[in-house]
């Protein structure tokens, strides 16, 4: 039951240019949302988050969008750096859940 | 500061063997997860703990257990391994607040592999 859903496995973009991940999810009572980047051997590194009564959060060259209505959300990562290449998991929670439910992650390649 | 850190780095079992992962919560933090992830998935619940007790628990059989400590450290222990069970074990620490939803941070896991 994959309740969060990455549908794009891979992603190349250009240094300097926008990368857009996308991220679907199916349960109505999720109500916070993570974005997290992993590189290989190293554990996933918080990047940004929304919280259900927003559609938009901004951080540095990140943002995410929240489409509650389309149970979707989007990272915006403007401009686009080679340390940017990693796996990026979209992850959902309800309040006072605990747990985090994932996607299977979208991997970024940023060529120069 | 320090973060959430994780021991040992890598294991090799033999299935049947019992293995056990140690983690520290980031500094401030009382609330441990554990987490399992297989190769090319996210991260998959295994656990949570708070108190010293699970909290929830996502579907894993009753093979994995766990132990939170008075220190808010904890222990994953996985009895009679199969080769099924070889994929990176992370833990992530939070600050438990039922009013809201917290931000987990991770460490940077324990690769096991189960021959």
């Amino acid at each position: 039951d994959q309740q969060v859903k990455q549908n794009s496995p891979s992603l190349s973009v250009q240094e300097g240019r926008i990368s857009i991940l996308n991220c679907d999810y199916t349960n109505s009572m999720f109500d916070y949302f993570l974005w997290y980047k992993k590189y290989p051997a190293e554990g996933p590194t918080f990047l940004i988050s929304i919280s259900s009564i927003k559609d938009k959060n901004e951080d540095g060259r990140f943002t995410v969008f929240l489409n509650k209505s389309a149970k979707h959300l989007s990272l915006h990562i403007v401009p686009s750096q080679p340390g940017d290449s990693a796996v990026y998991f979209c992850a959902a929670s309800g309040t006072g859940w605990g747990k985090l439910q994932f996607g299977a992650g979208t991997q970024v390649v940023v060529t120069p | 500061d320090a973060g959430v850190t994780q021991s040992p780095t890598h294991l090799i079992k033999t299935r049947g063997q019992q293995v056990t992962l140690r983690c520290s919560p980031k500094s401030g933090h009382d609330t441990v997860s554990w987490y399992q992830q297989a190769l090319g998935q996210g991260p998959q619940f295994i656990f949570q703990y708070y108190e010293e007790e699970e909290r929830q628990r996502g579907n894993f059989p009753d093979r994995f257990s766990g132990h939170q400590f008075p220190n808010y450290s904890s222990e994953l222990n996985v009895n009679a391994l199969l080769l099924g069970d070889s994929a990176l074990y992370l833990c992530a620490s939070s600050i438990q607040d039922r009013s809201s939803t917290d931000t987990q941070y991770f460490g940077p896991g324990t690769r096991l592999t189960v021959l």
